[in-house]
C-alpha cells in the first residue's frame, strides 16, 4: 500500500493552455474525490466517483473542467482553457468502508500545485 | 448549505502549552467530523474522526469532541512541540460514509521552542 498518488506535482501554464492532472488510489479504494484548495482556503470538493461512475459535480466544476475515471482505477481531471483563477492545489483523495460499523477511512495524495501564469 | 468555521485562523503558542481549536458547523445533521493536518505545501493526514454517535475520540496527545446539537467541535492539543506546527483543517461529512467532505478554513499553529 504505497498510498494515494498524484502526477504531477507541480504544473506551470499559460493562460488558454490545457492540463491534464492524473490520480491514482489506494488499490482496493472504490470512492475517489476532486478537491481544490486556492491560498489560505480549505479544500473545496469538485467530484467523486464510485469505481467509474462519476456520482456528484459541485457547482465549481464549470464546463472547462472534466474528470474522468476508466475502468474504476486510475482518474483524471482535465482543464481546459485554464484561466489565472484556476490557480490552486488539486488534491485527490480515497477511502473505503471498512467494516460493518460504517468505519471508514480517508486518505490523501500529495496533490498537484497548479500556476496559471 | 452547510459550513464549516473554524477559530482562530492563526495561533501562536510556546512549546509546552496545552491548546484548543475550534470548529463549528451550521447543519448539525452530519454523518461523521474528521481533523486533519496539512504541512506547506502539502497534503492532507488524517488525525481524529468522530462518529455522529460519538463524543469525542483521542491519539496520543490529540483529544477531539464533538457536540452534534450544537454544532460544534474541538481539538484539544496537549503538551504542544514545534513539530505540532501545521494547518488543522476540520471537515464535516454530509449524510454518509461517502459523501463530500465540506471543510473549514483551517488554524495555522505555530509552535516556538
Amino acid at each position: 500500500d504505497t498510498g494515494v498518488s498524484q502526477d504531477p506535482r507541480h504544473k506551470i501554464t499559460k493562460r488558454g493552455q490545457n492540463v491534464t492532472f492524473r490520480c491514482d488510489p489506494i488499490s482496493e479504494h472504490n470512492r475517489l474525490y476532486w478537491y481544490r484548495q486556492t491560498l489560505g482556503q480549505g479544500p473545496e470538493f469538485l467530484t467523486y466517483f464510485q469505481n467509474e461512475a462519476q456520482l456528484e459535480k459541485s457547482r465549481l466544476l464549470s464546463d472547462r473542467f472534466s474528470a474522468e475515471r476508466p475502468k474504476g482505477s486510475f482518474s483524471t481531471l482535465e482543464i481546459q482553457r485554464t484561466e489565472q483563477g484556476d490557480s490552486a492545489m488539486y488534491l485527490c483523495a480515497s477511502n473505503v468502508i471498512l467494516d460493518h460499523t460504517g468505519q471508514e477511512t480517508q486518505y490523501f495524495g500529495p496533490g498537484t500545485r497548479l500556476l496559471v501564469l | 448549505k452547510q459550513e464549516v468555521t473554524q477559530i482562530p485562523a492563526a495561533l501562536s503558542v510556546p512549546e509546552g502549552e496545552n491548546l484548543v481549536l475550534n470548529c463549528s458547523f451550521t447543519d448539525s445533521a452530519i454523518y461523521n467530523l474528521q481533523w486533519f493536518r496539512q504541512d506547506p505545501g502539502k497534503g492532507l493526514t488524517s488525525l481524529l474522526l468522530i462518529q455522529s454517535s460519538q463524543r469525542e475520540q483521542t491519539s496520543g496527545r490529540l483529544n477531539a469532541s464533538l457536540d452534534k446539537s450544537s454544532g460544534r467541535s474541538t481539538l484539544y492539543i496537549a503538551a504542544s512541540q514545534p513539530g505540532d506546527s501545521a494547518t488543522y483543517l476540520c471537515a464535516v461529512r454530509r449524510y454518509s460514509w461517502d459523501t463530500p467532505l465540506v471543510f473549514g478554513k483551517g488554524t495555522r499553529l505555530s509552535v516556538i521552542a
